[in-house]
């Protein structure tokens, strides 16, 4: 099992520019977060995936959209990206339950510039 | 929604001495209380974790201890070595199941 896996891991943009950073799992779980992560801070939940077909906001959630294409794929969509958006955003899963274990991917760094 | 602080945010150790890292939570409803470890440039992973019928967990040098009714958990790891240095994140599930982290805390392991 990959697990967790992020595309792309590093990415550079441009004020304004746009792109969409994949997540996905082969863990068969039912949930999907993605955060991000500003140096020598913690963890900012920005949405979530409850289950395939749902997605809700989480705590920094503006500038961002969010597709829960399918079980296994979460993306993250930066419409306009600004520099405070530059950030490592993580992707994690875990299958559902409140007291199962969260997953994480291997982060995308993004700078914007 | 769930309010986690977390102390110290920098903490350092002699090689061979203990760390203590202490979360607080203010819903009554948290049912689980998972600590990670993450190394620079690495993302988290979980190193242990404890579930609100449980009042202790050790695995190996490290252990968690919960008391439901102050609504605080610790992190206890004995005989710090070099590889113990990292930032230590806690985290709790609020009423939604959704897991709230706490700010973290740098340990850094002295020689």
């Amino acid at each position: 099992n990959a697990g967790v896996t992020q595309t792309p891991k590093f990415q550079v943009l441009k004020t304004g520019q746009s792109m969409t950073l994949q997540c996905a799992q082969d863990m068969n779980h039912n949930s999907m977060y993605w955060y991000r992560q500003d140096p020598g801070m913690g963890l900012r939940l920005i949405y979530y995936s409850a289950s395939e077909g749902t997605t809700d906001k989480g705590e920094v959630p503006n500038g961002y959209n969010v597709s829960r294409l399918n079980k296994r794929e979460f993306s993250l969509r930066l419409e306009s990206a600004a520099p405070s958006q530059t950030s490592v955003y993580f992707c994690a899963s875990i299958t559902g339950g409140r007291t199962d274990t969260q997953y994480f991917g291997p982060g995308t760094r993004l700078t914007v510039l | 929604g769930e309010n986690v602080e977390q102390h110290p945010s920098t903490l350092s150790v002699q090689e061979g001495d203990s760390a203590v890292i202490k979360c607080t939570y203010s819903d009554s409803a948290s049912n689980y209380f998972p600590w990670y470890k993450q190394e620079l440039g690495k993302r988290p992973q979980l190193i242990i974790d404890i579930r609100s019928n449980v009042g202790e967990k050790k695995d190996q040098r490290i252990a968690v201890t919960l008391n439901k009714t102050a609504k605080h958990f610790s992190l206890h790891i004995t005989e710090t070595q070099p590889e113990d240095s990292a930032v230590y994140f806690c985290g709790t599930t609020d009423s939604w199941g959704k897991l709230q982290f706490g700010a973290g805390t740098q340990v850094v392991v002295t020689p």
